[in-house]
Formats: structure tokens, C-alpha cells, sequence
């Protein structure tokens, strides 16, 4: 069975950072593009960053860029969002989640159940 | 950026219905469109994947249709099951999620 927990979230000052991570089970992870996609608290639903199998390509949306970073840990079957200078606009649910081809560009068939994370002083 | 725009926001409608929801494109996607299912507190759930294609598991009332800038999601039949909130996102280029359109019961 596919799994993909999150982990990290949790309040942080406006300017701090955080990561928080994803812990994958039941596929093989190293073949798979994953991704962060968060939602504000009511909001829709906002592509962040993915990275490809071996992490040798990685794209974001234009309002993290410079700020947040993403990785994975094949060994570990894990992937990760570092977040730095964080804005009160980051507050979100962030999932993870996985691609469903292998393709840069993709649905997402998978998705962890979240991990919440709010930036406020 | 490419946007996504849904309609309605909000749809009311009954058990057994025939549900359509739009989402149209900024620009020609091709058939690179994907709907997912939402209910409050978890996680979207996929249903449609290029377009048309159904994702396994999921109910064949479900369905897909369109191309280039714009596209439907159809539930022939609604079910209770089905009261929830719906996305659209393109995988054109990165990817870009509709405002999501919440079907709820009238």
C-alpha cells in the first residue's frame, strides 16, 4: 500500500524557518518525480516545488523561489521542504504527494495527509 | 503562468442529478488536465487524468471531456458520496490548480 506521511509543521515567527519532511512506503520511491502542493487555511489548492527521481532537476512556483528548497533522500525513502524567510502567506497545509507518470509535468495519484504550517508572531 | 478558472464556485443540486463543472484554460493546454475530488479535512483524491482518462477505483459517473482551453467534469448521477469540493489543474507546464468548485445539497 502507497504511503506518504508528513512530518515538521508547526508555528513559526514570520522571517524563521522550518522543514518538514515526507516519509514514503509501499512503491518504489527513487523512481517517482514527487511534489509539495499547499492550501491556505479555506483556500484552494498551490503547486510549490517538485523534484525529479534523482534529484538532479527541481522547479518551484515564483513565490518561493529563492526561499524554499527542495530534496529527497532515496536512501531513506524521503522527501523534504526546507523553508526559509517565511511570510504569513506560507501558512498552509503542505502535502506531499506523487506523480503519476514519469513525466516533469504530472497528476499527482498519491497525496500524505498534510502537515499544518502557520507563520505568525 | 497558465490560469484556471471553474464555474460555478458553487453548485446545490440533489441525489441523482447530472453535475457538470467547467474549467477553462488562459491558454491551450492540450488534453494536459486532471480533476481531483476534495472533502473538508483530507487530502484531493484523483479522479481524471488527461482529460478523459478515470483513475482506478474510481465510479464511471465520473467522467471527462474537452480540449485545449476548455473542459467539463460530469457526475451522471450524483451520490451522496459525491458532496464535496472539485479541482481541476493543468500539467501543460507546472502546474496550476482551478479555485474549485464546492457541489454541496440543495
Amino acid at each position: 500500500e502507497v504511503q506518504l506521511v508528513e512530518s515538521g509543521g508547526g508555528l513559526v515567527q514570520p522571517g524563521g524557518s522550518l522543514r518538514i519532511s515526507c516519509a514514503a512506503s509501499g512503491f518504489s520511491f527513487s523512481t517517482y518525480w514527487m511534489t509539495w502542493v499547499r492550501q491556505a487555511p479555506g483556500k484552494g489548492l498551490e503547486w510549490v516545488a517538485n523534484i525529479k527521481k534523482d534529484g538532479s532537476e527541481k522547479f518551484y512556483v515564483d513565490s518561493v523561489k529563492g526561499r524554499f528548497t527542495i530534496s529527497r533522500d532515496n536512501a531513506k525513502n524521503s522527501l523534504y521542504l526546507q523553508m526559509n524567510s517565511l511570510r504569513a502567506e506560507d501558512t498552509a497545509v503542505y502535502y506531499c504527494a506523487r506523480a503519476s507518470i514519469f513525466a516533469t509535468w504530472a497528476p499527482f495519484d498519491y497525496w500524505g495527509q498534510g502537515t499544518l504550517v502557520t507563520v505568525s508572531s | 503562468d497558465i490560469q484556471m478558472t471553474q464555474s460555478p464556485s458553487t453548485l446545490s443540486a440533489s441525489v441523482g442529478d447530472r453535475v457538470t463543472i467547467t474549467c477553462r484554460a488562459s491558454q491551450s493546454i492540450s488534453n494536459w488536465l486532471a480533476w481531483y475530488q476534495q472533502k473538508p479535512g483530507k487530502a484531493p483524491n484523483l479522479l481524471i487524468f488527461k482529460t478523459s482518462g478515470l483513475e482506478s477505483e474510481v465510479p464511471s459517473r465520473f467522467s471527462g471531456s474537452g480540449s485545449g482551453t476548455e473542459f467539463t467534469l460530469t457526475i451522471s448521477s450524483l451520490q451522496p458520496d459525491d458532496f464535496a469540493t472539485y479541482y481541476c489543474q493543468q500539467y501543460n507546464t507546472s502546474p496550476t490548480f482551478g479555485q474549485g468548485t464546492k457541489v454541496e445539497i440543495k
